[in-house]
């Protein structure tokens, strides 16, 4: 079974400060997905990535994909109150295989 | 932009009961997922579906769940003889074939009783 580790589980942090948070697993992917979900709303695509070592950014947003396909990170920079939400990792295999997802990381950013 | 729209939202039932819940995925689209979401917990994968039939299911999908697609745009989840437990939010989602994004509605939270 192959499992995604988020971490951390939990972060408050406050406007203007930046911030990783992790995706790892003992298992390869053939590419790393992440989304954003809001309180009573589906979780909405961020980025995929796809390469081993892949960086894609997306604003103040910078995604990495570990080299062996196995992790990412997301970085925020100057984080913004908007940012607060729950940030899922989910892995998927061939192309329309079930993603495995993550637990997520809670972000609050207070003002 | 297209959306997958499900309802209802929010579904009350007691124990025991059946559930229908519903789904029109995006028009175009091929490949369709149920997830589900224990409060707390991580999304989980139940059931896709192509083609008119089952393509995968995972071990949470039992013979208490079935899925249908009726006719050619609604995507329906339906849970036979509910438990306590069920009480989730359900998501569907829906993609175009190969490395293209998971599109996912907004859930319909199954409160069992």
């Amino acid at each position: 079974t192959q499992l995604l580790e988020q971490s951390p589980q939990f972060l408050s942090i406050q406007e203007g400060e930046n911030l990783t948070v992790y995706c790892n697993s003992s298992s390869v992917f053939s590419s790393l997905q992440w989304y954003r979900q809001e309180p009573g709303v589906g979780p909405v695509l961020l980025v995929t990535v796809v390469t081993g070592g892949e960086v894609k950014k997306l604003k103040r947003l910078t995604f990495q994909f570990g080299d062996a396909r196995k992790d990412s990170s997301l970085h925020i920079t100057a984080a913004q109150p908007g940012d607060t939400g729950l940030y899922l990792c989910a892995g998927g295999n061939s192309g329309n295989t079930p993603l495995v997802f993550g637990k997520g990381t809670r972000l609050s950013v207070i003002a | 932009e297209p959306e997958v729209t499900q309802t209802p939202s929010h579904q009350v039932t007691q124990m025991g009961q059946e559930v229908i819940l519903h789904c029109v995925p995006i028009s175009n689209h091929l490949y369709f997922y149920w997830y589900r979401q224990i409060l707390g917990q991580k999304v989980e994968f139940l059931v896709s579906f192509y083609n008119n039939e089952i393509s995968e299911k995972s071990e949470i999908f039992d013979d208490q769940f079935s899925v249908e697609r009726p006719d050619g745009s609604n995507f329906t989840l339906k849970i036979r003889s509910t438990k306590l437990e069920d009480s989730a939010m359900y998501f569907c989602a829906s993609k175009l074939p190969l490395r293209t994004p998971l599109h996912f509605g907004n859930g319909t939270r199954l409160t069992v009783t």
